[in-house]
């Protein structure tokens, strides 16, 4: 069974860093590329990074471009978000996705629970 | 590119047939998925590729278009398929974006 469970939100200060967890399991996690998505009751759904399987190729949303890092450790089935200079515009449910290659595109697949950031002072 | 659903919500009862539209301000050829969302839960892709239904997900869920305007049908409406609907372009991913969704409630 596919699963993927993130960790690392919580509440921060405005200007802060946070660095959230995505564990994998139950497919060969270093076959897939993944994704981050975040979502807020204002905003939606939003697309935010993307990174390849073998971390050759690292997308970003503009919104994050500089200051958020995706990464990822095949061995330890872990994808990775590094979050700095938090406003509260990054206030969100931030998921992780599994990115399946189908019929000429990536379609997010599964995804994890989330994981709730909070940026407040 | 942006995707404007319609309805932003709408009330329907068990058995009814629901149809909620996706179209886009340019042309996404058939990258296109469709995902259901419940409260508290991530969402679940039930179509990609504009037409194909994702494995595991009832048939009577249906997608059609292409281009610039795309359909999700339910043809036969369930307790469990009250919950928000969201489109999301794939066809300049990164980023693509997504629709605002659509919820649907218990009439």
């Amino acid at each position: 069974e596919v699963q993927l469970v993130e960790s690392g939100g919580g509440l921060v200060q405005p200007g802060g860093s946070l660095r959230l967890s995505c564990d994998a399991s139950g497919f060969t996690f270093s076959s897939y590329s993944m994704s981050w998505v975040r979502q807020t009751p204002g905003k939606g759904l939003e697309w935010v990074s993307y990174i390849s399987s073998s971390s050759d190729a690292r997308h970003y949303a503009d919104f994050v471009k500089g200051r958020f890092t995706v990464s990822r450790d095949n061995a330890k089935n872990s994808l990775y978000l590094q979050m700095n200079s938090l406003g509260a515009e990054d206030t969100a449910m931030y998921y992780c996705a599994r990115s399946s290659f189908y019929f000429g595109s990536y379609y997010f697949d599964y995804w994890g629970q989330g994981t709730l950031i909070t940026v407040s002072s | 590119i942006q995707l404007t659903q319609s309805p932003s919500s709408l009330s329907a009862s068990v058995g009814d047939r629901v149809t909620i539209t996706c179209r886009a301000s340019q042309g996404v050829g058939s990258y296109l998925a469709w995902y259901q969302q419940k409260p508290g839960k991530a969402p679940n892709l039930l179509i990609y590729a504009a037409s194909t239904l994702q494995s595991g997900v009832p048939s009577r869920f249906s997608g059609s278009g292409s281009g610039t305007d795309f359909t999700l049908t339910i043809s036969s409406l369930q307790s469990d398929d009250f919950a928000t609907y969201y489109c999301h372009q794939l066809n300049n991913y990164p980023p693509g974006t997504f629709g605002q969704g659509t919820k649907v409630e218990i009439k």
